[in-house]
């Protein structure tokens, strides 16, 4: 389909296991977004890309989470030595460039970490 | 930065109309966007307004928006089952800025 693609679709891992969560944008959007969210609660902005700029990290809770964006298209968020507060759903969205542009999401990762 | 508060829970009777209430601090927003969630899947955008605008109708959805209060409301019209979701309205001037999304529960 046209839509924005996530996988793994759910991740089971042990603590202190590193885990790669992959994004494939809407050919076209510019714009890719890392949202975290956790049971019962918001969105939790994590990092944004805009084109070749420099991206938004302010959102990422600690460094072992890091992402990179290869090629203006695909996506990769790594959580490194994974904890159980890491626990949440992981949604990716991907927009026209521009400000407060109408993000599309994918269906998200559900990650657990026992 | 924004700030978007929602109620957690809104209970329906099927045929009802719903209205989903949100409240926003950045009077700077631009636009200002309605997302539905289903369970197991990603927010789907429904609707969105700008913020020279008063209201929004497309179909069943109705979105009014007061500036002076910064309000946001979504009237869903003849509410169906098919409408149980969790509902998010979002809004900012730079990255949206989610609220924790109204649980919208539809009875018979």
């Amino acid at each position: 389909g046209a839509g924005v693609s996530q996988s793994p679709s759910n991740k089971v891992t042990e603590k202190g296991k590193d885990v790669e969560l992959r994004c494939d944008p809407i050919s076209g959007h510019t714009a890719l977004y890392w949202y975290r969210q956790s049971l019962g609660q918001g969105l939790e902005f994590l990092i944004y890309f805009q084109g070749n700029s420099a991206p938004d990290k302010s959102g990422l809770p600690s460094d072992r989470f890091s992402a990179e964006r290869t090629g203006g298209s695909v996506s990769t968020l790594t959580i490194q030595r994974t904890q159980q507060e890491d626990s949440a759903v992981y949604l990716c969205a991907s927009s026209l460039a521009g400000l407060n542009q109408p993000q599309h999401f994918g269906d998200g990762t559900r990650l657990s970490i026992l | 930065g924004e700030d978007v508060e929602q109620s957690l829970f809104l209970s329906v009777r099927e045929g009802d109309s719903s209205v989903i209430n949100c409240t926003y601090t950045d009077s700077s927003s631009t636009y200002l966007y309605w997302y539905k969630q289903e369970p197991g899947a990603g927010l789907q955008l429904l609707t969105y307004i700008f913020s020279n605008m008063d209201m929004k109708q497309d179909q069943r959805l109705t979105v009014l928006l007061n500036k002076k209060d910064k309000h946001l409301s979504l009237r869903i019209a003849d509410t169906q089952t098919g409408d149980s979701a969790i509902y998010f309205c979002a809004g900012g001037s730079y990255i949206p800025t989610f609220g924790r999304g109204t649980s919208l529960i539809v009875h018979p």
